[in-house]
């Protein structure tokens, strides 16, 4: 299974709700990241996790609230998001952090409302 | 920070033509990894290039290292309407990171 699995695929969202965007992988993989892609431009690193802990928080707003329950399971949890927020929400992982071939999830497309 | 720098950022062209993307930066990369994208996807891995100097192929799609490690390419021999679209190249930052070109949005026209 080399898999990377986002739900959902698409999400509405208005600007006082909150929402959860789940990543799943079974690859053992021990390194997941959440990126961000805006239109015509490339993915934007937000959080790295190793061994399931923060690794980095490339200065992201507290409305996105990564969290990682176990190995093969990543959130990005949501709320009183911004119109601009609107993206390409992308999951990956790799098989540890100095390992930098990125399975990429097929993207959550996030529209706020 | 490192940066790497595609070009062309777009590409039209017709089906059977052949064409070459360029990735470069100022900067040495341990490795460069070459991604496709198509609309509405995750970028998926399609090569990764170690070595200076090193060509890698796939089917049509030949990768090249530059001697220096700061360059790759990507050379595509007579391009199919499949190939169409977005291909990033990327290369570590750190030892966390992976940063990414702004990318060449190919378009194979039938």
């Amino acid at each position: 299974d080399t898999e990377v699995t986002q739900t959902p695929k698409h999400l509405v969202m208005g600007m006082t709700n909150k929402k959860s965007l789940k990543c799943e992988q079974h690859m053992g993989h021990r390194a997941m990241y959440w990126y961000k892609q805006k239109a015509k431009k490339p993915p934007e690193l937000m959080f790295v996790y190793s061994y399931e802990k923060l690794s980095i928080n490339e200065s992201v707003p507290s409305r996105f609230s990564p969290e990682c329950p176990n190995s093969s399971l990543l959130n990005l949890h949501l709320h009183a998001l911004q119109p601009e927020d609107s993206a390409l929400y992308l999951c990956a992982s790799t098989s540890r952090l100095m390992n930098t071939e990125a399975f990429f999830g097929q993207g959550t497309r996030l529209t706020v409302v | 920070t490192q940066l790497l720098e595609q070009s062309p950022q777009f590409l039209s062209i017709q089906e059977g033509e052949n064409l070459t993307v360029y990735c470069n930066s100022s900067s040495v990369f341990s490795s460069l990894q070459w991604y496709r994208q198509e609309p509405g996807e995750g970028p998926v891995l399609l090569v990764t290039v170690v070595t200076g100097g090193e060509v890698k192929k796939l089917k049509r799609l030949t990768f090249q290292f530059g001697d220096a490690r700061k360059d790759s390419s990507l050379h595509i021999t007579a391009a199919q309407p499949g190939d169409t679209g977005l291909y990033l190249c990327a290369g570590p930052q750190g030892a966390q990171k992976l940063v990414f070109g702004q990318g060449t949005r190919l378009t194979i026209n039938p």
